[in-house]
């Protein structure tokens, strides 16, 4: 299967600890993106990354939250001392370039917080 | 500021009759537009697009209608099958941005 993995798919994490999560994207694809749902709510943009390089990071909150895209591995999503507002689905999309179209998505990973 | 807005949450039609599911957006530098359709516990897959620069785009059952003056656009989907059924987000694109806008998503059910 060549889509996006991204895992884990459920994460439950209590207040105040660490959440981290991964995102493979297509092989081949060199732009990820984040996106945040919060419950009966669309899509919103967190992050655009490329090998190395955060490019657009102006969805991204400005406390707690990181976002890398290493040479080597997966895309990693970091989210510092949770609180229970963080509950919502994180989904991951790749890329083969940097324009905008021919997005894949990942199945996403629903962190609750408790 | 919501700049893409799906007014219409659900909407339920019966198998093989059309279903119209609506968008309106607020940002005059969209000039793309697309439709992803979103099942339980799956990501979003995308299903069909348009540039600005036209006004419709058809790919078998599914046709998206875009008129910029009312700055609104539709999906219809003809006819519409009960594995139709399934969230279904527009999103827009402006030229300069990379990341995409979208609408909180309306779910169709199609009864058979």
């Amino acid at each position: 299967n060549a889509g996006v993995m991204q895992n884990p798919r459920h994460l439950v994490r209590r207040r105040g600890q660490e959440a981290r999560l991964r995102c493979s994207p297509v092989k081949g694809h060199s732009h990820v993106y984040w996106y945040r749902q919060l419950p009966e709510e669309g899509l919103k943009f967190m992050v655009y990354l490329q090998k190395e390089n955060i490019i657009d990071e102006s969805g991204m909150p400005k406390e707690r939250f990181s976002a890398e895209f290493p040479k080597e591995g997966p895309s990693i999503l970091r989210i510092q001392q949770v609180v229970r507002g963080d509950s919502a689905a994180y989904f991951c999309a790749s890329s083969p370039t940097g324009d905008g179209y021919g997005y894949t998505f990942g199945s996403g990973t629903r962190l609750t917080v408790v | 500021d919501q700049q893409v807005k799906q007014n219409s949450p659900s909407l339920s039609v019966q198998e093989g009759r059309i279903s119209i599911l609506n968008c309106d957006y607020t940002n005059s530098m969209f000039d793309y537009f697309l439709w992803y359709k979103k099942y339980p516990a799956e990501g979003p897959t995308f299903l069909i697009s348009i540039s600005s620069i036209k006004d419709k785009n058809e790919d078998g059952r599914f046709t998206v209608f875009l008129n910029k003056s009312a700055k609104h656009l539709s999906l219809h989907i003809v006819p519409s099958q009960p594995g139709d059924s399934a969230v279904y987000f527009c999103a827009a694109r402006s030229g300069s941005a990379r990341q995409l806008t979208f609408g909180s998503g309306t779910q169709l059910t199609v009864l058979p």
